[in-house]
Formats: C-alpha cells, structure tokens, sequence
C-alpha cells in the first residue's frame, strides 16, 4: 500500500496562468475525491469520481476548474485563467466503496498552489 | 453555513493526560462521523470513525463519543503524548461519500 501521491507538492504561478495537478490514489480504491483547503478551514470538498465517472461536484467548482479520471485510476485537476483567490492547498482522497460505513477516504499530502 | 463545528481553535495539554476535542454539528442528516489528525504539510490522516447508531468507538488511545440527541462528538486521547501535537478536524458526511469537515483544533501536548 503505498498510499496517495499528489505531484507537485508545491506550484507557484503567476495570475492568469494555467495549472493542472495530478493525484494518484491507492490502487485498488475506485473512487478519488478533490478537496480544497485554505488558512484556517477545513477541506473543502471539490469533486469526486467513481471509476471514471464525475458523480458530483461543488458550487465552489467554477468553470475555470474542471477534472478528470479518464481510465478509473489517476485523476488530473486543471485551473485555468488563475487568480490569487485560488491559493490554496489542493488536497486528492481516494476510497473503496461498497465497504458501508467504512469507506474511509485516505488523503494524499496535497499540492499547495501559490498563485502570485 | 458552517454545518461541522469545532469551538476551540487551540487545546494545550500535558503529557500523559487526557485531551478531549469537541465537535459540534447542525445538520441531524450526518450518519457517519470521522476524526483526522493533520500535521503540517501533510494530508489529513484518518484516526477513527464512528456511525450514528452508535455511540461509541475505541481504537487504543483513541475513543469517539457521539450524542446524536446534543449533536455533539468528542474524541478523547488518553494518555496524551507529544507526538500527538496536531490540528485535529471532525467530519460527518450523509447519503453521498462527500465530507464536511469543521475547522480543526490545534492540539499541543507539552513535557
């Protein structure tokens, strides 16, 4: 079990530019999640999948952010045009369903966005 | 509408003691309840859980306490060691697998 992997760990922009980070989960969960934390708060959740399926999203994806899990397995979240509001640290989960409660989700280290 | 509530941003404890977290809640939909321990630059990592139709869970130091009717949990760390010091967030989720989590409690546990 060698757990979530995000790369990068860390990315500085300029404002305007595009990103796009990447999240590996542990190998055999079916469902990844995105989540985003600023100074402060706790996660906040983004998005998630189940297999390649996006089943929901949050108001708090706007159109510039958009993911993807084309084959089930790693996921990619790209923002585009940034903004200086959109530093934060980009936190990817990953958990097997069909365990009942116990779909526990199991963070990756996070990716931490600093948008200049 | 902050739905998870953690009151107290910070908790300063002495080895081997107890430390007890609190976590409030609104929304009486939560059926399922997790703690997470993160330290700095790392991810949240998962410590215990706990689902409505109990009211409690031991795993080791570590027992969460649930008070469906109060809307309240508690974890309780005995004893308290210094590898402990963290920022500790509550969870609850329902019907869909996404977490809201509260806005964490810094734990310190000093000598």
């Amino acid at each position: 079990d060698t757990g979530v992997s995000q790369d990068p760990r860390h990315k500085i922009t300029k404002r305007g530019q595009n990103v796009t980070f990447r999240c590996d989960p542990i190998s055999e969960h079916n469902r990844l999640y995105w989540y985003r934390q600023t100074l402060g708060q706790g996660p906040e959740f983004l998005t998630y999948f189940q297999n390649e399926a996006q089943l929901e999203k949050s108001r708090l994806l706007s159109d510039r952010f958009s993911a993807e899990r084309p084959k089930g397995s790693f996921s990619t979240l790209e923002i585009q045009r940034t903004e200086q509001g959109d530093s934060a640290m980009y936190l990817c989960a990953s958990s097997r369903s069909g365990q009942g409660d116990t779909d526990t989700q199991y963070f990756g280290p996070g990716t931490r966005l600093t948008v200049l | 509408d902050q739905q998870v509530k953690q009151n107290s941003p910070s908790l300063s404890v002495q080895e081997g003691r107890i430390s007890i977290l609190n976590c409030d809640y609104t929304n009486s939909m939560f059926d399922y309840f997790l703690w997470y321990k993160k330290y700095p630059a790392e991810g949240p990592t998962f410590l215990i859980s706990i689902s409505s139709i109990k009211d409690k869970n031991e795993d080791g130091r570590f027992t969460v306490f649930l008070n469906k009717s109060a809307k309240h949990l508690s974890l309780h760390i005995v004893p308290s060691q210094p590898g402990d010091s963290a920022v500790y967030f509550c969870a609850a989720k329902y019907n869909t697998d996404k977490l809201i989590f509260g806005t964490g409690t810094r734990l310190q546990v000093f000598p």
